[in-house]
């Protein structure tokens, strides 16, 4: 699977869009881009995920690049409960069940 | 609440004792998984089952034991652990497991545990 690199640590104002960014530089074309966050001390949650176009839910969107080497998982009114490490993860469709959790990225959404 | 429970929330056990994580899910998934994450590392697959046969095993020690009567149902039996042992232990389920890439796994509480 591709690797990722997400920044370490981010600080969001509440009421605010909060933005992730991710690099995937290396990644290929059958591999799809997922977004987990885990809140302290709890499982992991999925978030969302996608491979060519941007993506939109519930929780968040992401938006990929045209040339698929990097990502943003935008939260767009950032809320305290949004506190959590946000984990970036590229998948092939050979890694089958393996999801490869990397150091994420530790957001915290500011009163 | 994502439909997967885990029991219990936080295990105390000394290293001679017998114990056993239970995991259950409310999905009518057919994949269910072992996790474990240890203080300030990265979350390590341990096991995966689908459809109640184990279909990885991550080079875990032998002294855990994963046990998947069905579908719904995952446990981990723990004997002889080490203090190293001590970590959050996560159990996921999915819909699939055989390279179905749209799938996504879904995880439950956690279980603490302390080894001492």
């Amino acid at each position: 699977d591709a690797k990722t690199t997400q920044p370490t640590s981010m600080d969001c104002a509440e009421g605010r869009a909060a933005n992730l960014p991710c690099n995937h530089s290396t990644i290929s074309g059958n591999e799809y881009v997922y977004w987990y966050r885990q809140i302290h001390s709890q499982g992991p949650q999925y978030i969302i995920h996608g491979l060519k176009n941007n993506e939109t839910n519930e929780m968040a969107s992401l938006i990929i690049t045209e040339d698929r080497k990097s990502s943003t998982l935008i939260l767009p009114h950032a809320t305290l409960r949004d506190t959590a490490v946000y984990y970036c993860i590229v998948r092939a469709e050979t890694s089958g069940s393996r999801l490869t959790f990397g150091e994420g990225t530790q957001l915290t959404v500011n009163p | 609440e994502t439909g997967v429970t885990q029991t219990p929330r936080h295990l105390v056990m000394g290293m001679t004792n017998k114990k056993s994580l239970k995991c259950e899910q409310h999905l009518g998934h057919n994949a269910m998984y072992w996790y474990k994450q240890s203080a300030k590392k990265p979350l390590e697959l341990m096991f995966v089952y689908n459809f109640k046969e184990q279909t990885e095993n991550n080079s875990v020690p032998s002294r855990f034991s994963p046990e998947c009567p069905n579908s719904s149902h995952l446990f981990l039996h723990l004997h002889t652990l080490q203090p190293e042992d001590s970590a959050l232990y996560l159990c996921a389920s999915s819909l699939a497991s055989w390279g179905t890439i749209q799938e996504t796994q879904y995880f439950g509480p956690g279980t603490r545990l302390l080894v001492l």
